[in-house]
């Protein structure tokens, strides 16, 4: 099965920081990556496919890139409603493996 | 739109199977294939099971010899079998189209006695 390892677990920051999460994958994945956030008591959303295409309905603050096998979600400037939990997952091929999460809070 | 709903028993016995059923409209199970995603309280998410637009499978490997996926295309149901259920397996249970692409509400699931 293919690995994603996502990193931090957590992720203080602050109003208007500019934060980035990052999955590796244990083998080559291409761009067959996604990033979901999911909020308190509530269903995930999808905010990246492809690694770096947006979801349609995404603020345009959040972006997707690939270096190699190290893919990151980054938040240009965050808002308040950014507070959540946000997962990668390999779409590449079943079986299909979600990273481990990350919780951004507010420092 | 787009929707998915799950529905299930809520409480299970151990070792006893669980029946989770995914409905959705908006769109067609010879279409888009339909995910089963769960998360244990307070913990990540897990992907289980898929069933996809050519009715073929797929299986979470650790989970695999336990679970049953398939679907009524007349019904626009998807349907997840589980076995031999633990107190682990306690959870909320999501139905999603494809990989994501939209999600149900979850539906929890407790094994307990």
């Amino acid at each position: 099965d293919i690995q994603m390892t996502q990193s931090p677990s957590s992720l203080p920051a602050s109003l208007g920081d500019r934060v980035t999460i990052t999955c590796r994958a244990s083998q080559d994945i291409g761009n067959y990556l996604r990033w979901f956030q999911q909020k308190p008591g509530k269903s995930p959303r999808l905010m990246i496919y492809g690694a770096t295409n947006l979801a349609a309905g995404v603020p345009s603050r959040f972006s997707g890139s690939r270096s190699g096998s190290d893919y990151s979600l980054t938040i240009s400037s965050l808002e308040s409603e950014d507070m959540a939990d946000y997962y990668c997952l390999q779409s590449k091929e079943s079986p299909y493996t979600f990273g481990a999460g990350t919780k951004l809070e507010l420092k | 739109q787009v929707q998915l709903k799950e529905s299930g028993p809520g409480l299970v016995q151990p070792s006893r199977t669980l029946s989770l059923t995914c409905t959705v409209s908006g769109f067609s199970l010879t279409s888009y294939g339909v995910s089963w995603v769960r998360q244990p309280p307070g913990k990540g998410l897990e992907w289980i099971a898929a069933i996809w637009s050519g009715g073929s499978t797929d299986y979470n490997s650790a989970l695999k010899s336990r679970l049953s996926i398939s679907r009524d295309t007349s019904k626009s149901q998807v349907l997840l079998k589980m076995n031999s259920l633990q107190t682990e397996d306690t959870a909320m249970y999501f139905c999603a189209r494809s990989l994501g692409d939209a999600w149900g509400q979850g539906a929890s699931v407790t094994v307990s006695s």
